[in-house]
């Protein structure tokens, strides 16, 4: 099962919005509603943001956002702050019953 | 809040043996999927693999490059998760985490994570 693919940086400055992309195929992404975000900090444990595609957890600020479209997912980040600096990585359940993650997308805030 | 606390890592050779363990509390340990997820320095998440619930008979699945080395367990009485690792390469250095499925809250999103456990192998 090969990563999903997301792009390696993106970056934004504070109040603008930002969207990370995340493709993938037929047997992951594009079969299933279960595209999930994380977004993980220097040092720190990867934290949920977004999963079924766009929900939102309990505390997680309506800020975030996520869609789908085919075999691609989104994240949007609006009304970009300073703490959104961190790593983002997609994930979906596959077809195998396993999961994949994408290769993580570094936003910088400038 | 539910909380999740890895242990067990440390240095071992190429083709040694280690096992981790992964405490849980303040949610439904028994009601949960649990997982194993990596990361090597520097690097990505990788799914390592999972381990259902024992009304889905405690099945197990892993990613295709650990298949046949490492085995995940689980023993509902202590709330507690492993990750027994066999013939173990360089390739297998990561911090590993810890962190868990539901069906009633987020359903195949890991909503609950370990703070990682290293494990570093090296001769």
């Amino acid at each position: 099962q090969s990563a999903l693919t997301q792009p390696a940086s993106v970056s934004g400055s504070p109040g603008q919005s930002i969207t990370i992309s995340c493709t993938g195929t037929t047997s992951d992404i594009g079969d299933y509603d279960y595209v999930s975000w994380y977004q993980q900090h220097p040092g720190k444990a990867p934290k949920l943001m977004i999963y079924e595609v766009s929900s939102r957890p309990s505390g997680v600020s309506n800020r975030f956002s996520g869609s789908k479209s085919g075999n691609t997912a989104s994240l949007t980040i609006s009304g970009l702050q300073a703490e959104d600096e961190a790593d983002y990585y997609c994930s979906s359940y596959t077809s195998s019953s396993t999961w994949v993650f994408g290769g993580g997308t570094k936003v910088t805030v400038l | 809040e539910g909380q999740l606390e890895e242990s067990g890592g440390g240095l071992v050779q190429p083709g040694g043996s280690l096992k981790l363990s992964c405490a849980a509390s303040g949610f439904s340990f028994t009601a949960s999927a649990m997982h194993w997820v990596r990361q090597a320095s520097g690097q990505g998440l990788e799914w390592v693999g999972r381990i259902r619930s024992k009304p889905k008979n405690y099945a197990t699945t892993y990613a295709a490059s650990v298949e046949g080395r490492f085995t995940i367990s689980r023993d509902d009485s202590k709330n507690t998760a492993y990750l027994q690792m066999n013939s173990l390469k360089i390739e297998d250095t990561a911090v590993y985490y810890c962190t868990r499925t539901t069906s009633t809250a987020t359903g195949v999103a890991f909503d609950i994570w370990g703070q990682g456990t290293m494990v570093t192998v090296s001769s």
